[in-house]
């Protein structure tokens, strides 16, 4: 079964500073990955998606994120954060089904605080 | 595209009550999917459908737990005989049935249920 592990469930940054979410993935097949974000009293949004394209994804609100087998890593990074970026972010991985669906599996999330 | 709507966006009941919610998809999107996401944890699979066919479900969704979608639009996901652990928040999502684009699931705000 494909799986995700996020490490911290919690992380503070300055506004400016660089953001860093980490994120590890199992998958005995190459996987499609996500970031998904999570604003107070909202659904989840996404954020940016790998499917074995490009390693380096660009993702909506200046995230990015890169795909990196050797370490079965998937880390969220934005130069520089914004007040408006605190939320909570989920990464995923997809297991495709017989029928041609998808089971996405989540993670446990970060919540990201900025601080001003 | 008005995104994915849910109802009642809170739910308060007894225990042994029996709730229901709803789910109204982006028209247009054959692909529906129920989450469960409890304090601290990210959204868990709970079943999928393919238009009115219910495709998987999760272990987690026990014979209390009943999903329909009638005529492949809205859905409702029905919870008898409530207990205090199904308090959590239930998420429905969508997707497209289009190469590309079916791997992007469209969220709604959720119900958050509290059973008392």
């Amino acid at each position: 079964a494909q799986s995700v592990t996020q490490l911290g469930s919690h992380v503070s940054v300055s506004e400016g500073a660089l953001v860093l979410l980490r994120c590890n993935y199992s998958s005995s097949v190459p996987p499609y990955l996500f970031w998904y974000v999570q604003y107070p009293n909202q659904g989840l949004q996404l954020l940016l998606k790998y499917t074995s394209a490009a390693t380096l994804v660009k993702g909506i609100n200046g995230f990015e994120a890169e795909f990196k087998k050797s370490e079965t890593s998937f880390h969220l990074t934005k130069p520089s954060a914004h007040m408006s970026d605190a939320a909570e972010y989920f990464c995923a991985v997809t297991n495709w089904r017989s029928g041609g669906y998808q089971k996405v599996t989540f993670g446990t999330g970060t919540k990201l605080q900025v601080i001003p | 595209d008005t995104g994915v709507s849910q109802d009642p966006r809170h739910k308060i009941t007894k225990r042994g009550q029996n709730v229901t919610f709803r789910c109204d998809p982006i028209s247009e999107h054959n692909r529906l999917y129920w989450y469960r996401q409890t304090l601290g944890q990210g959204p868990e699979f709970l079943t999928y459908f393919q238009n009115e066919a219910q495709l998987e479900k999760s272990r987690l969704l026990s014979d209390r737990f009943s999903a329909e979608r009638p005529k492949g639009s809205f859905s409702t996901l029905e919870i008898q005989r409530t207990e205090q652990g199904d308090s959590a928040m239930y998420l429905c999502a969508s997707s497209p049935d289009r190469t590309g684009s079916s791997e992007k699931l469209f969220f709604g705000s959720g119900t958050q249920l509290s059973v008392l």
